[in-house]
């Protein structure tokens, strides 16, 4: 089956750095994307892998291991607006994508 | 900023009722969806459409129906709404040269008492 993991919640402190990982096993892989979704609110788009290696966008990076099967996403400089659930998604073979459950993002003044 | 309209925003109905979620874009994709959301939990697919008069069943389709006459309109219908179908739908539309990038709606929050 196809399946996508990663932390229920994590803390952190304003300011600071924070990582949030995302582990995947997918009928086939055509890129990985990271959303934000605040509290009541929809997601929106944050960023895209399809090849290995970092991408960096402002104070957001997101990092991609194919042979992995494994995501990271990276916020830096911690604002309280950061607060927010964090998705991981995956692009299958049939080009739909497959979500996972979602980080909850606390961050603490 | 997208262009995704979802209506209603809330609805609170009883058990029985037939229920029509709208959802309408203006940015000319093919590409639409619905998805149902419960809090703290994966978002689940529903139904979708590749454009006009195509549309596709998700995941959690059993027990709803969608149409695709207009490339801007994707409606949602609840024949006979139950307190299971309590949740967040949201609408969604994606480029088809950019799959995985979604623009989705606010959602529409329903309760079926």
């Amino acid at each position: 089956g196809q399946n996508i993991d990663q932390p229920t919640e994590m803390t952190a402190t304003e300011g600071a750095i924070v990582q949030i990982n995302c582990t995947y096993q997918t009928s086939g892989f055509n890129g990985l994307f990271w959303y934000q979704q605040h509290a009541g609110e929809a997601p929106t788009f944050l960023s895209y892998n399809v090849l290995d290696g970092l991408e960096e966008k402002g104070r957001f990076s997101s990092f991609l291991s194919r042979s992995k099967g494994y995501s990271y996403l990276l916020l830096k400089e911690l604002q309280m607006k950061d607060s927010a659930s964090y998705l991981c998604a995956v692009l299958d073979s049939n080009y739909q994508l497959i979500w996972g459950a979602g980080t909850k993002l606390i961050i603490k003044p | 900023e997208a262009d995704i309209y979802q209506t209603p925003r809330y609805l609170v109905i009883g058990t029985g009722k037939k229920i029509t979620l709208e959802c309408s874009q203006t940015m000319g994709h093919d590409k639409m969806y619905w998805y149902q959301q419960d809090p703290g939990m994966e978002l689940h697919l529903i139904h979708y459409s590749y454009g006009v008069n195509s549309t596709e069943k998700g995941d959690l389709s059993s027990e709803s129906t969608v149409s695709r006459i207009r490339t801007e309109h994707f409606p949602l219908t609840l024949e006979s709404a139950r307190p299971s179908h309590t949740s967040q739908y949201l609408c969604a539309s994606s480029d088809p040269g950019e799959a995985g990038e979604l623009f989705f709606g606010e959602g529409s929050r329903l309760t079926v008492l």
